[in-house]
């Protein structure tokens, strides 16, 4: 089967680091991306890994471990507008790689807090 | 400015019918993508569409249906066959970057 892991909340205060982890199961694996949906909105992407290491964005890095099939999330300089939640997503290819798919996780409910 | 429409943002069904949901963009993606997004859960692929005419079934798709006639729009159909509808319905769309780009949702309700 195809499954991802990740904690179902996290809190942290304003201005701190937060680590959102990330593990799965998936056959096909192609990359990892991760979004944000604020409550009631639209997810919007955030970022991509599709090698091993780090990728950064502003506040935001993303890390990805093929090997152990595992990556993060990591939001530094926390702002109240941060709360939200934090979805990772597999991209796994089909019918021999003519067409792929996103398996998203559960989510991670971050609460920023003053 | 381009992105995804979807609408109506709040749908309520009674039982045994059928409706419709929206889905429209104006960004040239080939793909399209329909998930369901139950409450504290992820997201759920119900049905995908690489190119126009041609469109799959995900991981969910009993009780639903979808057709792909413009490049443009990828409208959802909620049967009276699927039982446990009430949910929220993201579409999204994508081209050859990473990213998904999603519409603001359609909340449906069955009362």
């Amino acid at each position: 089967g195809q499954s991802l892991e990740q904690p179902s909340e996290v809190t942290a205060v304003e201005g701190a680091i937060v680590q959102i982890n990330c593990t799965y199961q998936t056959s096909g694996f192609y990359g990892l991306s991760w979004y944000q949906q604020h409550d009631g909105g639209a997810p919007t992407f955030l970022s991509y890994n599709g090698l091993d290491g780090l990728e950064e964005t502003g506040r935001f890095s993303s890390f990805l471990s093929r090997s152990d099939s595992y990556g993060y999330l990591l939001l530094q300089e926390l702002q109240m507008k941060d709360s939200a939640s934090y979805f990772c997503a597999v991209r796994v290819f089909l019918y021999g790689g003519a067409t792929n798919k996103l398996i998203f996780g559960t989510g991670t409910l971050l609460a920023v807090q003053p | 400015d381009g992105g995804i429409t979807q609408s109506p943002k709040y749908l309520f069904r009674k039982e045994g019918q059928n409706v419709t949901l929206s889905c429209e963009q104006n960004l040239n993606h080939d793909a399209m993508y329909w998930y369901r997004q139950d409450p504290g859960q992820g997201l759920r692929l119900i049905y995908y569409s690489q190119i126009v005419n041609d469109f799959q079934k995900g991981d969910i798709a009993e009780g639903y249906s979808v057709s792909r006639e413009k490049k443009e729009s990828f409208p959802l159909t909620v049967t009276s066959a699927q039982k446990n509808p009430t949910a929220f319905y993201l579409c999204a769309s994508k081209d050859r970057s990473y990213g998904y780009t999603f519409g603001s949702g359609t909340r449906l309700t069955v009362v």
